[in-house]
């Protein structure tokens, strides 16, 4: 299986900071990679999808990048809206598998 | 717009089998660009992949559930579902269905969930 490892674990910034979490798989998995946010109580919302592209109604400040092995997932302007869990995941291999989750507080 | 419901016992005794099914609706399941996954969260866990099924009836599993998943589709009824067998504790989670987009041009992953549904393995 891929193992795909998320840094950092968790992290606090204020509103407006620029934010990026990292995702590091185990072997390449080309551009196969997606990020997904989490609120409490709900299921996950896709934002980026092969990497770099962003979902319909995603707001443009979620980019991602990256490709092999190491991806970033940015938020150019944190918003209070954006608390939450953020898990990466990989489907270039099966079984599909995701990062543990980073968790995005507001200061 | 696409909507996916969970549905089934939310208690299962230990050693049984859980079963839950997923509806799909807005959509038609017998589209061949998605695949029909299972994912599922333990509580305050990460997300673990289940297995998926094609409108077919083709499958692919995680190696470390394959000895006691099924999945399956019913194009009739817009339905996929999932059975876990011999099931413990360590199998009580959040289960989501969820599509997952893949067209010849490129593959979304999972874009749509359904709101989960939480099942308890407990005697």
């Amino acid at each position: 299986d891929i193992q795909m490892t998320q840094s950092p674990s968790t992290l606090s910034a204020s509103v407006g900071d620029r934010v990026t979490i990292t995702c590091r798989a185990s072997q390449s998995i080309s551009s196969w990679l997606a990020w997904y946010q989490q609120k409490p109580g709900k299921a996950p919302k896709l934002l980026i999808y092969k990497t770099s592209n962003l979902e319909s109604g995603v707001p443009s400040r979620f980019s991602g990048s990256g490709s092999g092995a190491e991806f970033t997932l940015t938020i150019s302007s944190l918003q209070p809206d954006d608390s939450a869990t953020y898990y990466c995941q990989q489907y270039n291999s099966y079984p599909w598998t995701f990062g543990q989750g980073t968790t995005v507080e507001i200061k | 717009q696409l909507q996916l419901q969970e549905s089934g016992p939310g208690l299962v005794k230990p050693s049984e089998t859980l079963s839950l099914t997923c509806t799909v609706s807005g959509g038609s399941i017998s589209s061949n660009i998605y695949y029909w996954d299972w994912i599922r969260q333990a509580p305050g866990k990460g997300l673990e992949w289940i297995g998926n099924v094609y409108h077919s009836g083709s499958t692919n599993y995680n190696p470390s559930l394959k000895s006691r998943v099924t999945i399956s589709v019913d194009t009739s009824k817009n339905q996929f579902s999932l059975k876990l067998s011999s099931v413990t504790a360590a199998d009580t989670a959040i289960y989501y269905c969820a599509r997952y987009q893949c067209s010849s041009t490129t593959c979304n992953s999972f874009d749509y969930w359904g709101q989960g549904t939480l099942v308890t393995v407990s005697s």
